[in-house]
């Protein structure tokens, strides 16, 4: 069974950092991977892309130069580095698998809270 | 970048049929397939039309995904309404390697 587990959320101040994960379980982790963003009480926003060996990555324009995506293939592990995070970085963040363009597997997210 | 733009709700009666348009503001929506996703309140998303028009295994046969060029739009519709449909719709698309997701629209089931 196909499972993706987000965690590392939590509580931030503004100018400040914070690492999310995803463990991926049940598949070969060597599908690109992405993470995704819903602001309480509104839609989904895509954030980044990771390729299967990490030597490509892209980023939304709101988070470039900010947030980093990286993977573990050895640990079966998604991460985001989310520095000098602001108020609007407010979110549950989702890891997503992709497989033919399509998002076929979610995690369960993990709330990220920005706030003094 | 582009925009996918959703009407922000639709209402229908049970059994009857709504169609949800998403509308590309830039480039063909032809170009670059198109995915909607089902989210229920507090869960995950989850896929309903993937490729314009596929629908991933244990999706009902009352969903369908379709492509229209000269409106530059793509459209789910939802026949034979139930009550377990009413949730929030996205459209999905991307163009190179930067992904973009509708605006949303919530289906309620009077």
């Amino acid at each position: 069974e196909v499972q993706l587990v987000d965690s590392g959320g939590g509580l931030v101040q503004p100018g400040g950092s914070l690492r999310l994960s995803c463990a991926a379980s049940g598949f070969t982790f060597s599908s690109w991977m992405h993470w995704v963003r819903q602001a309480p009480g509104k839609g989904l926003v895509w954030v980044s892309r990771i390729n299967s060996d990490g030597s490509s990555t892209s980023y939304a324009d709101s988070v470039r130069g900010r947030f980093t995506i990286s993977r573990d293939n050895a640990k079966n592990t998604l991460y985001l580095q989310m520095n000098s995070v602001r108020e609007e970085d407010t979110a549950v963040y989702y890891c997503a698998r992709e497989y033919g363009e399509n998002f076929d597997f979610w995690g369960q997210g993990t709330l990220v809270t920005v706030s003094s | 970048n582009f925009m996918l733009t959703q009407p922000h709700s639709v209402s229908e009666s049970p059994g009857k049929t709504v169609t949800i348009s998403c509308t590309r503001s830039s480039g063909s929506i032809a170009n670059n397939y198109v995915q909607w996703y089902q989210q229920r309140p507090g869960s995950s998303p989850t896929t309903v039309i993937y490729k314009d028009n596929q629908r991933p295994s244990g999706v009902p046969d009352r969903f369908s995904g379709s492509i229209d060029s000269s409106s530059n739009s793509a459209s789910l519709t939802i026949s034979g309404l139930k009550t377990e449909d009413e949730a929030d719709y996205y459209c999905q698309s991307y163009y190179l390697n930067i992904h973009v997701f509708g605006t949303g629209t919530k289906v309620t089931v009077l």
